[in-house]
């Protein structure tokens, strides 16, 4: 079956840091991969994606790229902002019913 | 269009009773999914819906849960006689159908079952 795993958290990171949150995934077939985010108190929001090999998702200063051969999708960002401060999930899709799979979310808490 | 609306945010209940969540999807998608998220996990699949007809159910969704969309736009699930197991929260998604799916997400209702 579909499974992602992602790194525990928390990350604290202090604000201008360089993130990398590793997500790494198991899929039959040819997965679509996902970032979503959670700000507090809010839904969960699409962050970025990647629909095939190599591919690479980005979306407000974040970045993914698609990594069959090491089955990967880790987020990256050069330079945090306080505001990024948010739980994120990796997640996946495949078929035709394209329900995702989720990783357990990774809590980043950037701070000043 | 304000996205996937879900009603009620946060309903506490107490064990043995029955409760119904309400979602209304981004209206021209076609396609209606439900999530449950407990702490410190990541949500996972309970049901979904393309228009009408509910096309795949989780082996989570035990027989005292029930989903419904009836016109193929708002959705209900039903949880009867709740236990304790069963306080998270409960996601509502909708897509449109194609060969790549971004669901959107509502905010959630909160259930606990005191």
């Amino acid at each position: 079956g579909n499974s992602v795993t992602q790194m525990e958290g928390p990350v604290t990171l202090s604000e201008e840091a360089f993130l990398t949150i590793n997500c790494t995934y198991t899929a039959t077939g040819y997965p679509s991969l996902f970032w979503y985010v959670q700000y507090p108190g809010e839904g969960l929001q699409l962050l970025l994606k990647a629909t095939k090999a190599d591919d690479k998702g980005s979306n407000k200063g974040f970045e993914a790229t698609y990594r069959k051969e090491t089955t990967s999708f880790h987020l990256e960002k050069g330079s945090v902002q306080v505001s990024d401060s948010a739980v994120y999930f990796c997640a996946l899709n495949t078929g035709t019913a394209s329900k995702l799979t989720f990783g357990t979310g990774t809590r980043l808490q950037v701070t000043l | 269009d304000t996205g996937v609306s879900q009603n009620p945010r946060h309903k506490i209940t107490k064990r043995g009773q029955n409760v119904t969540f309400r979602c209304d999807p981004i209206s021209e998608h076609n396609r209606l999914y439900w999530y449950r998220q407990t702490l410190g996990q990541g949500p996972e699949f309970l049901t979904y819906f393309q228009n009408e007809a509910q096309l795949e159910k989780s082996r989570l969704l035990s027989d005292r849960f029930s989903a419904e969309r009836p016109k193929g736009s708002f959705s209900t699930l039903e949880i009867q006689r709740t236990e304790q197991g069963d306080s998270a929260m409960y996601l509502c998604a909708s897509s449109l159908g194609g060969s790549v799916i971004e669901a959107f997400f509502g905010q959630g209702t909160r259930l606990t079952v005191v």
